[in-house]
């Protein structure tokens, strides 16, 4: 049962636009939630996050928005960069005593163009 | 300082021949996190310790896998009589403590069982 999903596995955006990434989660329990950017032959990289408690965090050319009502949040990146290509996972969380282990969507390839 | 390293940074071994992965988390970090990425899937969590106990093992897929944490700092993920199907990219994270969301991961070890 996948409980984050990012159902587009590719997005392809032209240097200065707008770039939107989707995530969509089901368990009603994760409190917050995260966006990592991964590039070939490295680890995810955190990007930007978010709490239940809001519905927006920005943070220079990167804001996070959360629908709780939906259970959906976007990734927006503008303006996007050449080097913003990457794969871009979704990660939510819930806090338990077991810690804070992250649940990973599936991923989407961002690729930015000249 | 240094972040999260891991090593090997690549494994080939052959089917049935038990492997070690080793990671060392951010000094001073308490939290530590077991995932593995097998081909186009997400970030699937495995383990989590704090210090050097681990209350969260509910991601070890078989009782093939297993971890071990020494002195709060280095940790070891073991799996014995390898499976084609545990070919994947094994991660390790950190953060500061049970509480801190954002984690911190390593470039990962990749592990290929022929």
């Amino acid at each position: 049962d996948q409980q984050v999903k990012q159902n587009s596995p590719s997005l392809s955006v032209q240097e200065g636009r707008i770039s939107i990434l989707n995530c969509d989660y089901t368990n009603s329990m994760f409190d917050y939630f995260l966006w990592y950017k991964k590039y070939p032959a490295e680890g995810p990289t955190f990007l930007i996050s978010i709490s239940s408690i809001k519905d927006k965090n920005e943070d220079g050319r990167f804001t996070v928005f959360l629908n709780k009502s939906a259970k959906h949040l976007s990734l927006h990146i503008v303006p996007s960069q050449p080097g913003d290509s990457a794969v871009y996972f979704c990660a939510a969380s819930a806090l338990t005593g077991g810690g804070n282990k992250l649940t990973f969507g599936t991923g989407t390839q961002l690729k930015v163009e000249l | 300082g240094a972040g999260v390293s891991q090593s090997p940074s690549n494994k080939v071994t052959e089917k049935g021949k038990d492997v070690e992965l080793r990671c060392d988390p951010i000094s001073g970090h308490t939290a530590l996190y077991w995932y593995r990425q097998s081909l186009g899937q997400g970030l699937e969590f495995l383990i989590y310790f704090q210090g050097n106990s681990a209350p969260d093992k509910s991601g070890l897929p078989s009782d093939r896998f297993s971890a071990e944490r020494t002195g709060g700092s280095v940790s070891t993920l073991t799996i014995q009589r390898t499976q084609q199907e545990d070919s994947a990219v094994y991660l390790c994270a950190s953060s500061r403590d049970r509480g801190s969301y954002e984690q911190y991961f390593g470039p990962g070890t990749r592990l290929t069982v022929t």
